[in-house]
């Protein structure tokens, strides 16, 4: 099956400033997902990438796909405390559900 | 709108106790599905459903069933709780299996004791 590994697992940013968040797939991947949770709340659909090279940008985050579509990253430019929470990537696996990532955990203090 | 709908929200079990997480969508999706959430572990896929009458094992099925006998509903049963089961579940939904986001119910955190 499909692993997903996310770097870093947790993230503590002071506010205003820039961070990235990684994610690394064993296999190509179909379809890219990010997702954001609050403590203690549901995922909030962020983005989804499919093609190698992909690009999207959302208020202050963007992510991208790379050409190889094996590796994403999210980018969070001027972050904020709303910012804060949990980023998790999710990835197409063939005939079946999103596979997830274990998550990274965000901090950003005022 | 109520998209996807978890209930109870919070419950605390006894070792060997059973229950039924209900969940429900109302966005006339095909495809439904249960994770678990432990800490830095993300989510792990438990069971899914492609349609009515149709379920499959995900990643860690063990101690879990399902039944879909309605497009609408898709509820989660413990058969005998133990303590490896605490975690948050949380229910999703979606229109295709492929390209498609996932909608998701806002959890249900259990305990096992």
């Amino acid at each position: 099956s499909q692993e997903l590994e996310q770097s870093p697992q947790s993230l503590i940013v002071q506010e205003g400033k820039n961070l990235t968040i990684n994610c690394t797939s064993s296999k190509t991947l179909y379809g890219l997902y990010w997702y954001k949770q609050k403590y203690g709340e549901g995922l909030i659909f962020l983005m989804m990438l499919q093609k190698g090279g992909e690009e999207k940008s959302h208020e202050k985050i963007t992510a991208k796909l790379d050409e190889k579509k094996q590796q994403s990253s999210l980018h969070i430019t001027a972050s904020q405390p709303s910012h804060a929470g949990i980023y998790l990537c999710g990835a197409d696996e063939a005939g079946n559900m999103l596979t997830f990532g274990g998550g990274t955990r965000l901090m950003v203090k005022p | 709108n109520a998209g996807v709908t978890q209930t109870p929200k919070f419950q605390v079990l006894k070792t060997g106790q059973s229950m039924t997480l209900q969940c429900a969508q109302d966005m006339n999706h095909e495809y439904m599905s249960w994770y678990r959430q432990d800490p830095g572990m993300g989510l792990r896929l438990i069971h899914y459903s492609v349609g009515a009458g149709i379920t499959d094992q995900g990643e860690v099925p063990n101690g879990y069933n399902v039944s879909r006998s309605t497009t609408e509903d898709f509820p989660l049963r413990l058969l005998s709780a133990a303590p490896s089961q605490t975690s948050v579940y949380f229910c999703a939904s979606s229109y295709s299996n492929r390209g498609a986001k996932l909608f998701f119910g806002s959890g249900t955190q259990l305990s096992v004791l």
